[in-house]
């Protein structure tokens, strides 16, 4: 079945460690998205992606870091930067850009801090 | 960016339709309004989008006002699993292309038996 795979589900990092989140997309998209969630509240965007070996930053995006070497990946990096990385991340996929092209999410990672 | 203002939570008793308002009374003529659910501990979930006419799929139907202020999702027979939080978003360009969600905190909908 085509869908968005996130993996993996629940990740603990610990202090001044990178952590790498993975998103694989089967569904052709070119345009891909990730988002943070903190409880009780909605999602922000942190990167997003049109098209392969481009990206841009979102609202949140100091202390990550991405890649779109291919179409179907997409991954996010969390450093040691990012002073509060515990968060619920999301990702998701859109046919293209366009602003009548629905998101679709993937299952999204739980990441803690140790 | 428009705003969107939605009811905390609603019930709804189970078979019965349920019916979430949200008002978007800022949206651009060129702006879209978007309609996710999301479960505990589960990415959110695409169910419906419409632009100026009314709109049904499978699983609901989304009413716009004429002069795009206010929507309405209609989940015409709720079940328990209908149960989540629902997320009402106007789709917004970002500047440099591509486009973003804006979720806000939604309406808990919780359906009885």
């Amino acid at each position: 079945d085509g869908g968005i795979t996130q993996s993996p589900k629940y990740l603990f990092r610990k202090e001044g460690q990178n952590v790498t989140l993975s998103c694989e997309q089967n569904l052709n998209h070119d345009a891909m998205y990730w988002y943070r969630q903190d409880p009780g509240q909605g999602l922000r965007l942190i990167y997003y992606s049109q098209i392969v070996n481009d990206f841009q930053k979102g609202d949140i995006a100091e202390g990550y870091s991405v890649s779109r070497e291919k179409k179907e990946s997409f991954p996010l990096t969390v450093t040691s930067a990012q002073k509060n990385p515990t968060a619920f991340y999301l990702c998701a996929s859109s046919l293209n850009r366009g602003a009548g092209q629905p998101q679709h999410f993937g299952d999204g990672t739980r990441l803690s801090i140790l | 960016d428009a705003k969107t203002t939605q009811p905390p939570s609603m019930d709804c008793a189970e078979g019965r339709a349920a019916n979430l308002p949200c008002n978007h009374s800022t949206i651009s003529g060129n702006e879209y309004v978007y309609w996710y659910r999301q479960i505990h501990s589960q990415g959110p979930q695409y169910i419906i989008h419409g632009l100026k006419n009314n709109e049904t799929n499978e699983m609901a139907s989304l009413i716009i006002t004429e002069d795009r202020k206010s929507s309405t999702l209609i989940l015409p027979h709720a079940t328990l699993r209908d149960t989540a939080v629902y997320y009402c978003i106007v789709r917004v360009l970002v500047t440099g292309g591509g486009n973003k969600l804006t979720f806000g905190t939604g309406t808990q909908l919780k359906v009885e038996l």
